[in-house]
């Protein structure tokens, strides 16, 4: 099946410094991935959208500066954490389409996610 | 704006019993669709089930099915015969949106515990 793969999936910074975190597409191509952020025991939430080729789009309240987003191919979307500081601290996880067999609906597939502790 | 609501923080079933995750939506769209995702302790989401809003017959997948009320917007995913293996975080998530992109809304999520 469809894999998602992340990396690095563990990660400590110290604050002020910027991190990277890349999300692959192993045996397919996606045009679309979408980041999550999710906290400590509760859910994930929306961050932007990755287009291949193009801007991300944000979701409200999600600063675009901070949370820098590139989609420079078909198979690699990064999501970089610039001048990160402590309350960045999170579990970022990123997502792609794939097919759903059977349905024929679309269903995202998740990598394994990044943990970014910042101190 | 659409909403999902996951009632039970935590479950406890017992080995090889059927248990029941509630979640219920709100949505003024006629066309979207339901997701159930797993979050072991690891920390990948698993996709498990999907139910169309359109689907008249609800969703199975193995041990997986959706109960979908539509009538009462509740898409309750029920596990039969738990294994220790099924302890873990389960999502309920709906697509936002007519052709939303797949675009998720999720719920709060429920600790399930399966115990000897």
């Amino acid at each position: 099946g469809a894999v998602v793969s992340q990396h690095p999936s563990r990660v400590i910074c110290k604050s002020g410094t910027s991190v990277k975190i890349e999300c692959r597409s192993l045996d397919f191509q996606a045009t679309t991935m979408f980041w999550y952020r999710q906290f400590p025991k509760q859910s994930l939430m929306l961050m932007a959208t990755s287009n291949e080729g193009s801007k991300a789009t944000y979701e409200q309240g999600v600063e675009k500066d901070k949370f820098l987003i590139n989609h420079a191919s078909l198979t690699l979307s990064t999501l970089t954490v610039t001048s990160a500081h402590p309350e960045d601290s999170s579990f970022y996880i990123c997502s792609a389409i794939t097919g759903l067999a059977g349905s024929g609906a679309n269903v995202l597939t998740f990598g394994a996610g990044s943990r970014l502790t910042v101190l | 704006a659409q909403k999902i609501t996951q009632t039970q923080p935590g479950m406890f079933v017992q080995e090889k019993e059927a248990v029941t995750l509630d979640c219920t939506y709100d949505t003024s769209d006629q066309s979207y669709g339901l997701f159930w995702y797993k979050q072991p302790s690891s920390g990948e989401m698993i996709f498990l089930i999907y139910q169309g809003s359109y689907d008249e017959q609800n969703a199975t997948e193995g041990r997986y099915s959706l109960n979908f009320q539509k009538a009462r917007k509740s898409a309750n995913l029920v596990i039969s015969a738990s294994q220790l293996g099924d302890s873990a975080m389960y999502f309920c998530a709906m697509e936002r949106g007519t052709g939303g992109g797949n675009k998720l809304t999720f719920g709060t999520g429920t600790q399930l515990k399966v115990e000897l």
